[in-house]
């Protein structure tokens, strides 16, 4: 039962235009959320984190925001950059278990 | 501050042997997990272990196992191996004494059984 979905594999944008990037899930005992990115043949890279008792983080052109009642989170991408062509992983941590739960990924290509 | 890093970075093997990675963590991290990945299907938690014990278990089979060693180094441990377990195997590294820690990963174990 897969508790943290990226329900696009893949998704293709043009240089200088917004990336958006959907995680859904299901365990309502997940309070942290982090995104992770990974190029081939590397181990992935943290990228951003958000905390369940916030809706919104930002860290230069990547921005989180979570909702909560929707069990949704979304990872934005502004402006989008050839450089930022990777697997994109969400994760989740369930409270007292210290476990990241990932999603499959989404494979994200900027074309220049 | 050295990052994860993980021996071998390849390995070939034959199906029903055996197989023993090796995960070093950054300096201070006491948390070593181990994660499996194969295409489609994300990453995988297998284990993690915390100042030498068990803490998490995934749902993998008694075929892979680990360890942890009193500086924190860790190995995982894949017996009779079979086809699928061709994979990246991936270990990653906090401190592991707060539960919303950034994990950070290391470059990945390539297994390919034949």
């Amino acid at each position: 039962d897969q508790q943290v979905k990226q329900n696009s594999p893949s998704l293709s944008v043009q240089e200088g235009r917004i990336s958006i990037l959907n995680c859904d899930y299901t365990n309502s005992m997940f309070d942290y959320f982090l995104w992770y990115k990974k190029y081939p043949a590397e181990g992935p890279t943290f990228l951003i984190s958000i905390s369940s008792i916030k809706d919104k983080n930002e860290d230069g052109r990547f921005t989180v925001f979570l909702n909560k009642s929707a069990k949704h989170l979304s990872l934005h991408i502004v402006p989008s950059q050839p450089g930022d062509s990777a697997v994109y992983f969400c994760a989740a941590i369930e409270s007292g278990t210290y476990k990241y739960i990932f999603g499959t990924g989404t494979r994200l290509k900027v074309l220049a | 501050k050295a990052g994860v890093t993980q021996t071998p970075r390849y390995l070939i093997k034959t199906r029903g042997q055996q197989v023993t990675l090796s995960c070093s963590p950054i300096s201070g991290h006491r948390s070593v997990s181990w994660y499996q990945q194969t295409p489609g299907q994300g990453l995988q938690f297998l284990f993690e272990y915390f100042s030498e014990t068990q803490r998490n278990k995934g749902n993998f089979p008694g075929r892979f196992s680990g360890r942890q060693f009193s500086n924190s180094r860790s190995e995982m441990n894949v017996s009779t191996l079979e086809l699928g377990d061709s994979a990246l195997y991936l270990c990653a590294t906090k401190p592991g004494t707060s539960e919303w820690e950034t994990q950070y990963f290391g470059p990945g174990t390539r297994l390919l059984v034949l």
